[in-house]
C-alpha cells in the first residue's frame, strides 16, 4: 500500500508571496492533517480534515488554510509567508477513530 | 510547563547497547501514546502505539506507559546503527467528536556508534 504522499518535497518562496502545498493520504484512508516542524517548536498541529470538513484547527493565524477533496486528497495554503514560515510541513492520515496517524515525508518550504 | 517534556540529547551508545528514551506528560487526558521514528529529511515513521498502561514489545522495541506517574518510555535492545534517528513521542486524548490531534516531544537524537 502506497503512503502518504506530498508534493512538492522542496519550495524556495518570497516573503508576502502565497504557496500551496499538496497531500495524497493513504488508500482508504478519510482523515488527514497538518503539522509543522521546526527546530525551535517541533512538530505543531496545524488542522485536520475529515470528509471534506475541517474538524479542528491549532494555534495558527489565519493565513494558514486548507481544504480536502471529495478523494480525500488535500491541499494547504500559506499566504503572505512571513520569514518565520520557514518549516517542514507534514501531512499525515489515518484510517479510523482509534487509528495511528502516519505521516508522509514532508514538504521543505524555505522564505526568503 | 510545556505538556510532553522530552529530553533532545544528543544521545550517543555503542553497537549493542540498550537505550532508554522517555517523556513525561502533564495533561490527564491524555490516553493514547505513540513512538515515531524520524530520519534526517525523512517524515515521522510510526514506532510504537498503545492506549493502556504497561508494556508493549515489538521486536527490538519496548514501550512502556505508566499513566500515574504521567510517564513514557522506549527500550531499544540490540541497538544498531540503522536505529540513529530522532525518536519523537506523541500522545493524545481520545477522539472528542471525531477530532484528533497529537502533542509531540521535542525528539531525542540517537547516534549508535559501530
Amino acid at each position: 500500500k502506497a503512503g502518504v504522499t506530498q508534493t512538492p518535497r522542496y519550495l524556495i518562496k518570497t516573503r508576502g508571496q502565497q504557496v500551496t502545498l499538496s497531500c495524497s493520504p493513504i488508500s482508504g484512508h478519510r482523515s488527514v492533517s497538518w503539522y509543522q516542524q521546526t527546530p525551535g517548536q517541533g512538530l505543531q498541529f496545524l488542522f485536520e480534515y475529515f470528509s471534506e470538513t475541517q474538524r479542528n484547527k491549532g494555534n495558527f493565524p489565519g493565513r494558514f488554510s486548507g481544504r480536502q477533496f471529495s478523494n480525500s486528497r488535500s491541499e494547504m495554503n500559506v499566504s503572505t509567508l512571513e520569514l518565520g514560515d520557514s518549516a517542514l510541513y507534514l501531512c499525515a492520515s489515518r484510517g479510523g477513530d482509534n487509528s495511528p496517524l502516519h505521516f508522509g515525508n514532508g514538504t521543505r518550504l524555505t522564505v526568503t | 510547563q510545556k505538556e510532553v517534556e522530552q529530553d533532545p540529547g544528543p544521545l550517543s551508545v555503542p553497537e549493542g547497547a540498550i537505550v532508554s528514551l522517555n517523556c513525561t506528560y502533564s495533561n490527564s487526558a491524555f490516553q493514547y501514546f505513540m513512538w515515531y521514528r524520524q530520519y534526517s529529511r525523512k517524515g515521522p515513521e510510526l514506532l510504537m502505539y498503545t492506549y493502556s498502561s504497561g508494556n508493549k514489545e515489538d521486536g527490538r522495541f519496548t514501550a512502556q506507559v505508566d499513566k500515574s506517574s504521567k510517564y513514557i518510555s522506549l527500550f531499544i535492545r540490540d541497538s544498531q546503527p540503522s536505529d540513529s534517528a530522532t525518536y519523537l513521542c506523541a500522545m493524545s486524548s481520545p477522539p472528542g467528536a471525531g477530532s484528533y490531534q497529537l502533542t509531540f516531544g521535542k525528539g531525542t537524537k540517537l547516534s549508535v556508534i559501530p
